[in-house]
C-alpha cells in the first residue's frame, strides 16, 4: 500500500534560518505530491503540490520538487518567519484512486524564534 | 465563501453514547472524506464518498457509519462511543481525482470518557 515518511519534529529554527523537512514515499502508481500546513486551531490548508516527475510545486517562499528516482518530496524555505510556525503534512493522492484517498505522513511541527 | 463547515467544534461523550459530526461543503465537490488525527499518526481516512449515495470505507471504519444523501453533507455518525474515539475529526472536500486539492473543515475536537 502507499506509505508517506517524513522527518520527525519539533524542529526548532531561529527566524532567518534555513529549513528543510524531509518527505519520502512508497506509491504503487504515479502520484501526486502534496505539503499541507496546519496552523494551531485550524483545519489543514494546502502549501504546494506536484503532480509528476520533476515538478517543483512553490508557494510563500517554500519550495519541494518531485523526485521519482528517490521517491522524495523535500520541502525547502531559504528564510523562515516566525508566522511559519505550524505543523506540516506531506501527503499524497494515488493517481488510480481519488483525491479522497490522500495518504499522510505523520506530521512535523516547526517551531521558529526570534 | 463558507469552504467546508464541520459542527460541533467540541463534544464530550460518556462511553456508550451516539453521536453525528456534521459537514457541510458549499463548492459543490463530488469528492468527501472524514479523517481522524492523531498524535503521532498524522491524519487517518474513516470513510470517502465519491458522490451523492455512494460511500466506501477508508483506513479506519470500525465504529463509524457515514451516508451521503446530497453532495452537500457528509455526516459522520458514532453509534456507540468508546475512549479509543477520543481524537480531532476532519472532513475534507475535492473536486475529483489525482492532483486536486482537498479542502479541509476546521475540525471537531471529541473526548470520550
Amino acid at each position: 500500500g502507499n506509505s508517506v515518511t517524513q522527518m520527525e519534529g519539533p524542529v526548532t529554527l531561529s527566524e532567518e534560518a534555513f529549513l528543510t523537512i524531509n518527505c519520502t514515499y512508497t506509491a504503487t502508481g504515479y502520484p501526486s505530491l502534496f505539503w499541507y500546513v496546519q496552523y494551531p486551531g485550524e483545519g489543514l490548508q494546502l502549501l504546494l503540490k506536484a503532480t509528476k516527475a520533476d515538478d517543483k510545486g512553490s508557494n510563500k517562499g517554500f519550495e519541494a520538487t518531485y523526485r521519482k528516482e528517490t521517491t522524495s518530496f523535500h520541502l525547502e524555505k531559504g528564510s523562515v518567519q516566525v508566522s511559519d510556525s505550524a505543523v506540516y503534512f506531506c501527503a499524497l493522492s494515488d493517481r488510480t484512486g481519488t483525491a479522497s484517498k490522500l495518504t499522510f505522513g505523520t506530521g512535523t511541527r516547526l517551531q521558529v524564534t526570534l | 465563501n463558507a469552504g467546508v463547515t464541520q459542527t460541533p467544534k467540541f463534544q464530550v461523550l460518556k462511553t456508550g453514547q451516539s453521536m453525528t459530526l456534521q459537514c457541510a461543503q458549499d463548492m459543490n465537490h463530488e469528492y468527501m472524506s472524514w479523517y481522524r488525527q492523531d498524535p503521532g499518526m498524522g491524519l487517518r481516512l474513516i470513510h470517502y464518498s465519491v458522490g451523492a449515495g455512494i460511500t466506501d470505507q477508508g483506513e479506519v471504519p470500525n465504529g463509524y457509519n457515514v451516508s451521503r444523501s446530497t453532495t452537500e453533507d457528509f455526516p459522520l455518525r458514532l453509534l456507540s462511543a468508546a475512549p479509543s474515539q477520543t481524537s480531532v475529526y476532519f472532513c475534507a472536500s475535492s473536486l475529483g481525482t489525482g492532483g486536486t486539492e482537498a479542502f479541509f473543515g476546521q475540525g471537531t475536537r471529541l473526548t470520550v470518557v
